[in-house]
């Protein structure tokens, strides 16, 4: 059973190009969580999805970011014209629904750096 | 709101010796409390989790933690500690405020075992 799948696993940008991280879930989980990680710091929530909902976007910038989960394929979290502060590792974590439903498991991580 | 504090930035301790990583929480109910477990540039791998019932919880690579209620700490232990276990780790709770499974996480301690 594959774990959670993300790539690319390293992005470079300059600033003003957009970035697109996917996230591929553990076989049948259903839910997606997107974290970032900012240099010397824990991580932070950013989005939580279901198959095509957006249930819980409180960690979210206003502005610039944006994330889906649609019926096929993988989740994608997109940032639109990156700023240096961008720059962080960003995760992705699934879990399933019912059984050990709060438990959630991490993916290897996207590393964005914005130059 | 809720909280997770990691008071130690890290911890030194001879192989073969046992380890000790301290956590403490604030939530308004009932907590949901994790460990993770981060190596160099990877994703966090689940190590255990409390949710209810016995407040000695046993995990992953032999690593267990206690929670004490009226302490509101889940101390994360294992008896005698392997330079292998020199990595990044994090305690975290869940959100219970709302509908959702967002996980809050302290800043991370990092474990060094030395040889």
């Amino acid at each position: 059973n594959a774990g959670v799948m993300q790539n690319p696993r390293h992005l470079v940008r300059r600033r003003g190009q957009e970035a697109r991280l996917r996230c591929s879930p553990m076989k049948g989980h259903s839910h997606v969580y997107w974290y970032r990680q900012l240099p010397e710091e824990g991580l932070k929530f950013m989005v939580y999805l279901q198959k095509e909902n957006i249930i819980d976007e409180s960690g979210m910038p206003k502005e610039r970011f944006s994330a889906e989960f649609p019926k096929e394929g993988p989740s994608i979290l997109r940032i639109q014209q990156v700023v240096r502060g961008d720059s962080a590792a960003y995760f992705c974590a699934s879990s399933p629904f019912g059984l050990d439903q709060e438990t959630q498991y991490f993916g290897p991580g996207t590393r964005l750096l914005v130059l | 709101a809720q909280s997770v504090a990691q008071p130690e930035d890290q911890v030194n301790v001879a192989e073969g010796n046992p380890l000790t990583v301290k956590c403490t929480y604030s939530v308004s109910g009932n907590p949901y409390l994790f460990w993770y477990v981060q190596y160099p540039n990877r994703g966090l791998q689940f190590l255990l989790k409390y949710i209810t019932g016995d407040n000695l919880v046993k995990g992953s690579y032999g690593f267990e933690a206690e929670f004490n209620k009226s302490q509101t700490s889940f101390h994360l232990k294992k008896p005698s500690a392997l330079v292998s276990d020199s990595a990044l780790y994090f305690c975290a709770v869940r959100d219970i405020g709302g509908a959702t499974n967002k996980l809050i996480f302290g800043t991370g301690t990092l474990l060094a075992v030395q040889p």
